[in-house]
């Protein structure tokens, strides 16, 4: 079956440091990757998303590039603010899956100022 | 993209009453929506799979008497937790598939329950 996994946490880092939340995913079908952010007390939202092999989405900042040959979906950003704390989730839809979306076990980053 | 309305966001019952928690579609006809429970710190699990006109599908290990989902229209969706006792405290948060963006799933801001 497909499965999500990503990095544990917490991590923590100072303002403008370079960010990298490691994603990898297992899929029998060819799923669209997406990571989604849920600030404390909210819901999640849709950060980024990319559909196929190589394909790079890209948000506030926020990078991830859709990797088939490592089945990785790394998320990337060059200069952390302390309003980037939150909980990352990796996570995969598709087809074949009935589009359920499959989620990682979410990381959580807590910048510092 | 869709705009998902999940209503209450938070909500505090006691041991035995039932509870409601609407999803609305507010822009989109969803004829699926997803059902997802948060324990604190932890990923989202998938509940069950709402389909409109039809009886929802439940994941494994899901209680279906316990979590009842009605789909009664492309724009609405409704869990109720009956007779909820503690052990049912959590966040649930319902999602839409919009076949307009790629697959891509929109969600609500999530309802958290606390049963005293």
């Amino acid at each position: 079956g497909n499965s999500v996994t990503q990095m544990e946490g917490p991590v923590t880092l100072s303002e403008e440091a370079f960010l990298t939340i490691n994603c990898t995913y297992t899929a029998t079908g060819y799923p669209s990757l997406f990571w989604y952010v849920q600030y404390p007390g909210e819901g999640l939202q849709l950060l980024l998303k990319a559909t196929k092999a190589d394909d790079k989405g890209s948000n506030k900042g926020f990078e991830a590039t859709y990797r088939k040959e490592t089945t990785s979906f790394h998320l990337e950003k060059g200069s952390v603010q302390v309003s980037d704390s939150a909980v990352y989730f990796c996570a995969l839809s598709d087809l074949a899956g009935g589009f359920k979306t499959i989620f990682g076990a979410g990381t959580r980053l807590f910048v510092k100022a | 993209g869709a705009v998902v309305s999940q209503h209450p966001s938070w909500v505090i019952c006691k041991s035995g009453t039932s509870v409601k928690i609407e999803c609305r579609s507010l822009d989109f006809q969803a004829t699926t929506m997803f059902w997802y429970r948060q324990f604190p710190k932890q990923s989202l699990m998938l509940m069950a799979t709402s389909n409109e006109g039809s009886k929802a599908t439940y994941e494994q290990g899901v209680e279906k008497d316990k979590f009842l989902i009605n789909h009664a229209s492309l724009t609405l969706s409704t869990l109720t937790v009956t007779s909820a006792h503690p052990e049912d405290s959590s966040f649930y948060i319902c999602s839409l598939l919009n076949s307009r963006t790629d697959y891509g799933y929109t969600f609500g801001s999530g309802t958290r329950l606390t049963v005293v």
